[in-house]
């Protein structure tokens, strides 16, 4: 039981590159999340994905796109990268949205945009 | 808007002491509270998740409270360790729409032996 996974664990953009990290979890959680994490700011939710076939928008979606692409995974698009999002990238399962479900956390992504 | 607060940024105790974590809250309409671990450059980690029915929950050395009214929750260590050193984070789920667990920035704990 692996939890939940990153790949990759670390990345290194140039300005415009694009790339796609990927998430999946072994719990099957319902839901699934993108949290970005910067110093000084805390995590912050790019995105989220109650259910499978569903997404929505979190505190700071702009210049990502994601895909559930089943229950198990839930990826997060970079079209174009730029400096700004240099930052560390967890993604997160939930059994559900109900008040009584922990969210679980994956290792992150270190992503470097240069 | 809810914005959480932990105080203090930064703590250091000697082994084997009890200490207290503190985490405050803008606005009492919450669903849950969650308490996580972070270790230097790795993911978080699970500790308690408070409810907004509930005033506390325990895990062996550690105890967390809620007062919701007064928008403060508290992490207890027993008897510490050094390996608990680590930064602890404060995170509360809001009452209205929107499933974004809201972070504090967390404290740094360091356990010396």
């Amino acid at each position: 039981n692996a939890g939940v996974t990153q790949t990759p664990k670390f990345q290194v953009l140039k300005t415009g590159q694009s790339m796609t990290l990927q998430c999946a979890q072994d719990m099957n959680h319902n839901s699934m999340y993108w949290y970005r994490q910067d110093p000084g700011m805390g995590l912050r939710l790019i995105y989220y994905s109650a259910s499978e076939g569903t997404t929505d928008k979190g505190e700071v979606p702009n210049g990502y796109n994601v895909s559930r692409l089943n229950k198990r995974e839930f990826s997060l698009r970079l079209e174009s990268a730029a400096p700004s999002q240099t930052s560390v990238y967890f993604c997160a399962s939930s059994q559900g949205l109900a008040a009584s479900y922990e969210q679980y956390f994956g290792p992150g992504t270190r992503l470097t945009v240069t | 808007k809810q914005e959480v607060t932990q105080i203090p940024a930064a703590l250091s105790v000697p082994e084997g002491e009890n200490l207290v974590l503190n985490c405050s809250f803008t606005d009492s309409a919450i669903y849950n509270l969650q308490w996580f671990r972070q270790d230097p450059g790795k993911g978080l980690t699970s500790l308690l998740l408070i409810q907004s029915s509930q005033r506390e929950q325990t895990s062996g050395r550690l105890n967390a409270s809620l007062d919701k009214s007064s928008g403060r929750s508290t992490l207890y260590i027993a008897a510490s360790q050094p390996g608990d050193s680590a930064t602890y984070l404060c995170a509360v789920r809001p009452g209205q729409a929107g499933t974004a667990l809201i972070f504090g920035k967390g404290t740094t704990l360091s356990v010396s032996s």
